[in-house]
């Protein structure tokens, strides 16, 4: 049963504490990526990877750090820098970049 | 810069009318266009997509059209139903550049 999971659903972190983001895919896509949505706006890319081992910067990666040390996952880190970090995090993996995204269920972030 | 957009943020139709999305793009290198749709606090799903070389594709009750010439695609549903009520996004990729989505298009279908 192929698909994309995100871990855990709803995240709550204390303001200063670095939190990580959980995507798994055994899709075989070689790309993967994540966004943020915030109420009534769409979905900005915040990083993304081609291949493992590669990743680069999408509109608003200030604040976040990524990893991709295997094909099957892209954990995303949301620092201490990120002013603005309560958010719905999406992660979303397609065979390249140009092809359809196939989306996770999305990690809800509430920074208290 | 918004490559991608989708100028009307909400849209509302009654059961059983036609609901039409619209977006329109800048970037006349893209090639591949999707429509996905969303419910809330859930991840987008895929719904339909149409590459450049056609201007129209259908799937069931879901029609999009491509007009290259005016860098424009359109989504229609016919007709709709109140479980089409979602946020509509639209996006677009090509020539090696990363898919870009729209700011998305709250439909509501009335009954």
């Amino acid at each position: 049963d192929g698909g994309i999971t995100q871990s855990p659903k709803y995240l709550f972190r204390k303001e200063g504490q670095n939190v990580t983001l959980s995507c798994e895919q055994n899709l075989n896509h070689d790309a993967m990526y994540w966004y943020r949505q915030d109420p009534g706006q769409g979905l900005r890319l915040i990083y993304y990877s081609q291949i493992v081992n590669d990743f680069q910067k999408g509109d608003i990666a200030e604040g976040y750090s990524v990893s991709r040390e295997k094909k099957e996952s892209f954990p995303l880190t949301v620092t201490s820098a990120q002013k603005n970090p309560t958010a719905f995090y999406l992660c979303a993996s397609s065979t390249k970049i140009t092809d359809t995204q196939y989306f996770g269920p999305g990690t809800r972030l509430t920074v208290l | 810069d918004q490559q991608v957009k989708q100028n009307s943020p909400s849209l509302s139709v009654q059961e059983g009318r036609i609901s039409i999305l619209n977006c329109d793009y800048t970037n006349s290198m893209f090639d591949y266009f999707l429509w996905y749709k969303k419910y809330p606090a859930e991840g987008p799903t895929f719904l339909i997509s149409i590459s450049s070389i056609k201007d129209k594709n259908e799937d069931g009750r879901f029609t999009v059209f491509l007009n290259k010439s005016a860098k424009h695609l359109s989504l229609h549903i016919v007709p709709s139903q109140p479980g089409d009520s979602a946020v509509y996004f639209c996006a677009a990729s090509g020539d090696n550049n990363d898919m870009r989505f729209g700011a998305g298009t709250r439909l509501t279908v009335k009954p």
